[in-house]
């Protein structure tokens, strides 16, 4: 069964602080990792892909993927209000055909 | 920009009726999805369609479910006979081979 864990939160944080979202999968085999952003009452957008070990920043979101712990994070800086959500950690398995949501930690970006 | 598109935006049906939500993808998109969400709940993945074909299913997926794309545009999920439990948002998505998903907004769904 392959599983994708994140804390459900709720993350609270100061304006202008960082968020620190965190997440762990279960299969090795997995190839491709994405944080979607979710408001609520709506779709999941994608906010952040990542396929190989290391780092990716994309303005203020900083992805980072370690395939030896199964682990992904997502950090976000200068967080704003408007960052309030449930941030999803989904996982992609091979061929691209499946991929697996995690139930999302809930951030809350304090003014 | 390039939207998916989802209707209805919300579909009440009784108990053992059948429905049909209906997502118009984005062009260029090659890979379908459907995923529902109950409320309160993680999404989760139904199933995936490429080349006019069914590529995997999870295990909700099972024979009251079925998908088509019946005009080269269109690409729908039928309910065949609801229960009380299929209550829930359905999302269709898309993409172009990455992985990387366009959701549309959702169709809410609610049986009585």
């Amino acid at each position: 069964q392959k599983e994708v864990e994140q804390n459900s939160g709720p993350l609270s944080v100061p304006e202008g602080a960082i968020a620190s979202l965190n997440c762990t999968y279960s299969d090795r085999v997995s190839q491709s990792f994405f944080w979607y952003r979710q408001y609520s009452g709506k779709s999941p957008e994608l906010i952040m892909s990542i396929y190989s070990n290391g780092d990716k920043e994309d303005g203020r979101f900083t992805a980072q993927l370690n395939k030896a712990s199964q682990y992904v994070s997502l950090l976000i800086r200068d967080s704003q209000p408007s960052d309030s959500a449930t941030y999803l950690c989904a996982v992609g398995y091979t061929g691209g055909f499946k991929t697996i949501f995690g139930a999302g930690t809930r951030l809350f970006v304090k003014a | 920009e390039p939207e998916v598109t989802q209707t209805p935006s919300h579909q009440v049906t009784q108990m053992g009726q059948e429905v049909i939500l209906r997502c118009v993808p984005i062009s260029n998109h090659l890979y379908f999805y459907w995923y529902r969400q109950i409320l309160g709940q993680k999404v989760e993945f139904l199933v995936s369609f490429y080349n006019n074909e069914i590529s995997e299913k999870s295990e909700i997926f099972d024979d009251q479910f079925s998908v088509e794309r019946p005009d080269g545009s269109n690409f729908t999920l039928k309910i065949r006979s609801t229960k009380l439990e299929d209550s829930a948002m359905y999302f269709c998505a898309g993409d172009r081979g990455n992985n990387e998903q366009f959701f549309g907004p959702g169709t809410r769904l609610t049986v009585l």
